[in-house]
């Protein structure tokens, strides 16, 4: 059972460029969430999705789209990175509700360091 | 607004002593949940313990326990007889009804052998 796997790890990126990361996991989860984690300001949530074919804002959008055409994939897309944007972005996923064993709890991929120069 | 508020950037603890981590929270919500999660240096995020806020009765997971005062909004981490692979950056964590999560700016816990 893999989990939730987000590729690439690293990536480095020159400002203007676009790039997406990728998360997909295995578990069936209809919740999906992207987070953006920097130095002294904890996770922040950016989008995230309780099913396919439904996406929301969270704390931080501005810079970043999403998509959930399925629901096992959930890609996070910079469409022209800036520097501000260099950060570690954690993919996390759930089941939601009551009565599951795990339910609400985020099982989160291991992580990509994105540098934009 | 949701808001976590972690006070103790950094904290440190003996081998084999008890450490509690504090947390904050704000809220008008009645239905919510509290995480803290752990990230040791690999960077990987690891579920600690969780408290669901209907409940009145603090979660407690092997050497782990929360001490949760809904009328205060507290949810504070007790790590009792640390270890050394207890050593990692710790992160408490909101979720309200909607889906979102709301993180701290967490709290490096260092272990003294």
């Amino acid at each position: 059972n893999a989990g939730v796997t987000q590729t690439p790890k690293f990536q480095v990126l020159k400002t203007g460029q676009s790039m997406t990361l990728q998360c997909a996991q295995d578990m069936n989860h209809e919740y999906m969430s992207w987070y953006r984690q920097d130095p002294g300001m904890g996770l922040r949530l950016i989008h995230y999705s309780v099913g396919a074919g439904i996406t929301d804002q969270g704390e931080v959008p501005n810079g970043y789209n999403v998509s959930r055409s399925t629901t096992e994939d959930f890609p996070l897309r910079l469409l022209s990175a800036a520097p501000s944007q260099t950060s570690v972005y954690f993919c996390a996923s759930s089941y939601v509700g009551t009565g599951i064993p795990g339910a609400n709890v985020l099982t989160f991929g291991a992580g990509s360091r994105l540098t934009v120069l | 607004a949701q808001t976590v508020t972690q006070s103790q950037p950094e904290m440190s603890v003996q081998e084999a002593e008890t450490v509690t981590l504090s947390c904050t929270y704000d809220t008008s919500e009645s239905d919510y949940y509290l995480f803290w999660y752990k990230q040791p240096p690999s960077r990987q995020m690891i579920l600690v313990i969780r408290q669901e806020a209907y409940k009145q009765q603090n979660a407690t997971e092997n050497r782990f326990s929360v001490n949760f005062q809904k009328a205060a909004k507290s949810f504070s981490l007790k790590i009792s007889d640390s270890q050394l692979g207890d050593a990692a950056m710790y992160f408490c964590a909101y979720r309200r009804t909607g889906n979102q999560f709301y993180f701290g700016t967490g709290t490096s816990l260092t272990v003294i052998p």
